[in-house]
């Protein structure tokens, strides 16, 4: 069966750091994947997505992510994080049927 | 905004009691889909359906039913309900009801409906 790891339930860096936000699939075929953001009170926001040929995928509001098949990864990424990026995190896999597999997220805090 | 709307977007109800969600899908689209987020089991898939008829079913309750109408709207009803039940229920719509290949028929999310059983 599909499934989605995030390792890190919480992260916090400092405005103006670097982000990288961990995630791991466990999928047989070429995956379909994606990250979302929720921010409080909000539904989800669709920030990327992976369907095939290049493995590094650029997303909204400056971030990117880069599949590793190698790896079983597609970790996320942003250079220089803002204090609006604080929200939660979440990965996902498109499993048959469309459906998503989600992990369990991480919630992202940013100090100023 | 996604064009999928739900509604209500607040419910609080009782223990015992019944509620119905809405949802009304992207114009176009034939798939909806249900989702539950809840604090101890994360964002799950409910249940699918494409064009009217059931398509997948993921860890939906016994509870809990769906159906799509012509017009392609869904709704969700949850029965006797239980203090686990409180969640943000989202609602999703795509294109199609399947992907094939590089071309994924990618979901658009709704706001959600907020679920509190007391």
């Amino acid at each position: 069966a599909q499934s989605v790891t995030q390792p890190d339930i919480h992260i916090t860096v400092s405005e103006g750091a670097s982000l990288e936000l961990r995630c791991n699939y466990s999928y047989g075929a070429t995956p379909y994947l994606f990250w979302y953001v929720q921010s409080p009170g909000q539904g989800l926001q669709l920030l990327l997505k992976y369907f095939s040929g290049d493995t590094l995928v650029q997303g909204i509001k400056g971030f990117e992510a880069e599949f590793k098949r190698s790896q079983s990864s597609f970790n996320l990424r942003k250079p220089s994080v803002h204090w609006s990026d604080a929200a939660e995190y979440f990965c996902a896999v498109g499993a048959p049927g469309n459906k998503l597999v989600f992990g369990a997220g991480t919630i992202l805090r940013v100090k100023s | 905004d996604s064009g999928v709307t739900q509604t209500p977007k607040h419910l609080i109800t009782a223990t015992g009691q019944r509620v119905t969600l809405r949802c009304s899908p992207r114009s176009g689209d034939l798939s909806v889909y249900w989702y539950q987020q809840s604090l101890d089991q994360g964002l799950q898939f409910l249940i699918q359906y494409y064009n009217g008829e059931e398509r997948a079913k993921g860890n939906i309750l016994e509870r809990f039913s769906a159906q799509q109408f012509p017009d392609l709207h869904s709704e969700l009803n949850l029965s006797s309900l239980e203090l686990g039940d409180s969640a943000l229920y989202f609602c999703a719509s795509s294109t199609l009801g399947t992907s094939l290949g590089a071309s994924y028929n990618e979901q658009f999310f709704g706001p959600g409906t907020r679920l509190t059983v007391l």
